[in-house]
């Protein structure tokens, strides 16, 4: 099992372009998640999702779109990006959302916005 | 506002001995507790988790848990070098969200 794959790895932008960073996870996982981590920081919940098109925001979801048309794919959209979306993206994923249930982290995608 | 506290360091120990990380939450119906590692520029890593009262063991690792106090803490004993990392707290809750709040992350240095 490859687990939770992220692409790209490093990304530059311009401010006001546009991309999607990919999350894919081979786990069977129906649930995933998508974090942003700043220097220094801890990790902030941005959307998540409990099944194949189910999605809700968590802590921080302002310029950011998902959707989750499988349960392998979790894509995350930036449409108008913006400085203060440079940052560290993590994405990740459980099998379910009980208490117990551990989420398996992606190795990230390092987004600047210049 | 669901809270979660950690002190950002650097905590710094010698090898070989106990290294001491904290956290604090805010939200009383919290309800699981979860310690993350991780390495300068890798991803978190899970360590453990707890939701009982009282210490759970692992190896050199022990998580504690207070929740009338509203504190979790991990203890690292017999340090070693390789265990230089930040250590992140998150707690979770009820409604079976898979929801986590994570805290700003303790960096643990240990000394050679």
């Amino acid at each position: 099992n490859a687990g939770v794959t992220q692409t790209p790895k490093f990304r530059i932008l311009k401010i006001g372009q546009s991309m999607t960073l990919q999350c894919t996870q081979d786990m069977n996982h129906n649930y995933m998640y998508w974090y942003r981590q700043d220097p220094g920081m801890g990790l902030k919940l941005i959307y998540y999702s409990v099944g194949a098109g189910i999605t809700d925001k968590g802590e921080v979801p302002n310029g950011y779109n998902v959707s989750r048309s499988t349960t392998e794919d979790f894509p995350l959209r930036l449409e108008l990006a913006a400085p203060s979306q440079t940052s560290v993206y993590f994405c990740a994923s459980s099998y379910g959302g009980a208490l117990s249930d551990t989420q398996y982290f992606g190795p990230g995608t390092r987004l600047t916005v210049l | 506002q669901k809270e979660v506290e950690q002190n950002s360091g650097p905590l710094s120990v010698p090898e070989g001995a106990i290294a001491s990380l904290n956290c604090t939450y805010s939200d009383r119906g919290s309800q699981s507790f979860f310690w993350y590692r991780q390495y300068s520029g890798k991803s978190p890593e899970l360590i453990m988790f707890i939701y009982s009262n009282g210490d759970k063991e692992d190896g050199r690792f022990t998580a504690q848990l207070n929740k009338a106090s509203q504190y979790v803490s991990l203890l690292i004993r017999d340090s070693q070098p390789s265990d230089s990392a930040t250590y992140l707290c998150a707690v979770g809750f009820s409604g079976n969200t898979g929801k986590l709040i994570f805290g700003q992350g303790t960096t643990l240095q240990v000394k050679p």
